[in-house]
């Protein structure tokens, strides 16, 4: 049972564009949720994360919006740049002291010039 | 700098062959995960530990045991490779701290079983 789920797999976006990759969840359990950025040959790591108590969380180019009610959230990068080229993967959990993540399938991010 | 690092980052072996993975992290953290990476299906959690000699299964275990024997190593353990589980290995680690759940990963071992 997939309890997050990414859209799109994949996405290209010319330079200076908006990305915006989708996730929804199922569990109103959850209470925490990051997007972890992955480069070829590389481990993902933490990029951005929000709680449920805000809907929207800004850091850079990159923004994070959350519906609760929807059960959405959704990862922004404006003016987006060649070197954002990556894999990104939302991910959610809700074990208090407890770090398991359910991960989303990815998007691999394209920026074109 | 946390540091997670992996034995290996290209694996390749037989059909029914007992293979080891390795992973070491350097920053004294409790918890360490591993997880197998595959197109199309995201990060799948195989097992993890929140202490030496602590494992708990995550969603796909069949097939992968687990060993932690010290604190800074977790080493994953498949008892007769298959095909099928071809994939990337990612380990991870974090620290035990109320409301951190960031998760510091290795950079992955690709095994490749014919």
């Amino acid at each position: 049972q997939q309890q997050v789920k990414q859209s799109p797999q994949s996405l290209i976006v010319q330079k200076g564009g908006i990305s915006i990759i989708n996730c929804a969840y199922e569990n109103t359990a959850f209470d925490y949720f990051p997007w972890y950025q992955q480069f070829p040959g590389k481990g993902p790591a933490l990029l951005i994360a929000i709680r449920p108590d805000v809907s929207e969380k800004k850091e850079g180019r990159f923004t994070i919006s959350f519906n609760k009610s929807a059960k959405q959230f959704s990862l922004h990068i404006m003016d987006s740049q060649p070197g954002d080229s990556a894999t990104y993967f939302c991910a959610a959990t809700h074990n208090f002291g407890n770090e398991k993540l359910t991960f989303g399938t990815g998007t691999r991010l394209t920026i074109i010039p | 700098d946390v540091k997670v690092t992996q034995s290996s980052r290209y694996l390749v072996k037989r059909t029914g062959e007992k293979v080891f993975l390795e992973c070491v992290q350097d920053m004294d953290h409790e918890n360490m995960f591993w997880y197998r990476q595959d197109p199309g299906l995201g990060l799948r959690l195989i097992y993890f530990s929140y202490d030496v000699k602590m494992k708990e299964k995550g969603d796909i275990p069949e097939g992968y045991s687990v060993s932690r024997e010290k604190k800074e190593r977790f080493s994953l353990i498949l008892e007769s490779a298959s095909t099928n589980q071809t994939s990337m290995y990612l380990c991870a680690s974090s620290p035990m701290v109320v409301y951190s759940y960031e998760q510091y990963f290795g950079p992955g071992t690709r095994l490749t079983v014919t």
